[in-house]
């Protein structure tokens, strides 16, 4: 079964509000978890690192303000995304690992963001 | 950041042919792993090389690492429309398995 889990699957919304995404590691602890964003028939592209108990880490070009992290537990990291606008439509992926060197990641089933 | 470059970008065959995806870089891999990801949801986990000239098997899936890793490819035998979906190649960062750089992704159709 899945042993990272997120929330929700798909959210509509309108544009200027905010949107909470929920990435949960199921069965272990998570210091660190990522988000990735996918566009339609593309890659995965790193967002940001997510720590718990600190603040996340950005990859260039992406907006902190635009993109709020939170890290409040080792079994949750959320990622807001704030005053939405149409394109910021896409599909947010998380993943987790246990704790470890080396050890693999698992990714969330993704959340479908439709701004409109 | 290196840049991992997957070739081809799309792929439409037959059930029963076989394929062959490469993934490429200009710089040594620290190590690569190949992922298969279906519409709508997360990437899963096929496969980790780590040492130059590696070979493994996932049943119908060969996964080979090049020699002087900078290059892996992902060989598929006798394709059948479940093995359709998006396969991306990845490069681990910092040290670990769990901070990611994807390649560009195949898009693989294996029609009945």
């Amino acid at each position: 079964g899945a042993v990272v889990s997120q929330h929700p699957s798909r959210v509509i919304c309108k544009s200027g509000t905010s949107v909470k995404i929920e990435c949960r590691s199921l069965d272990f602890q998570a210091t660190t978890m990522f988000w990735y964003r996918q566009f339609p028939k593309q890659s995965l592209m790193l967002m940001a690192t997510s720590n718990e108990g600190s603040k996340a880490t950005y990859e260039q070009g992406v907006e902190k303000d635009k993109f709020l992290i939170n890290h409040a537990s080792l079994t949750l990291s959320t990622l807001t995304v704030t005053s939405a606008h149409p394109e910021d439509s896409s599909f947010y992926i998380c993943s987790a690992s246990r704790a470890g060197l080396n050890t693999e990641a698992f990714f969330g089933q993704g959340t479908r963001l439709t701004v409109v | 950041t290196q840049l991992l470059e997957q070739s081809p970008q799309f792929l439409s065959i037959q059930e029963g042919e076989n394929l062959t995806v490469y993934c490429n870089s200009s710089s040594v891999f620290s190590s690569l792993q190949w992922y298969r990801q279906e519409p709508g949801e997360g990437p899963v986990l096929l496969v980790t090389v780590v040492t130059g000239g590696e070979v493994k098997k996932l049943k119908r899936l060969t996964f080979q690492f090049g020699d002087a890793r900078k290059d892996s490819s992902l060989h598929i035998t006798a394709a059948q429309p479940g093995d359709t979906g998006l396969y991306l190649c990845a490069e681990p960062l910092s040290g670990g398995y769990n901070k990611l750089i994807f390649g560009a992704g195949t898009r693989l159709a294996v029609h009945p």
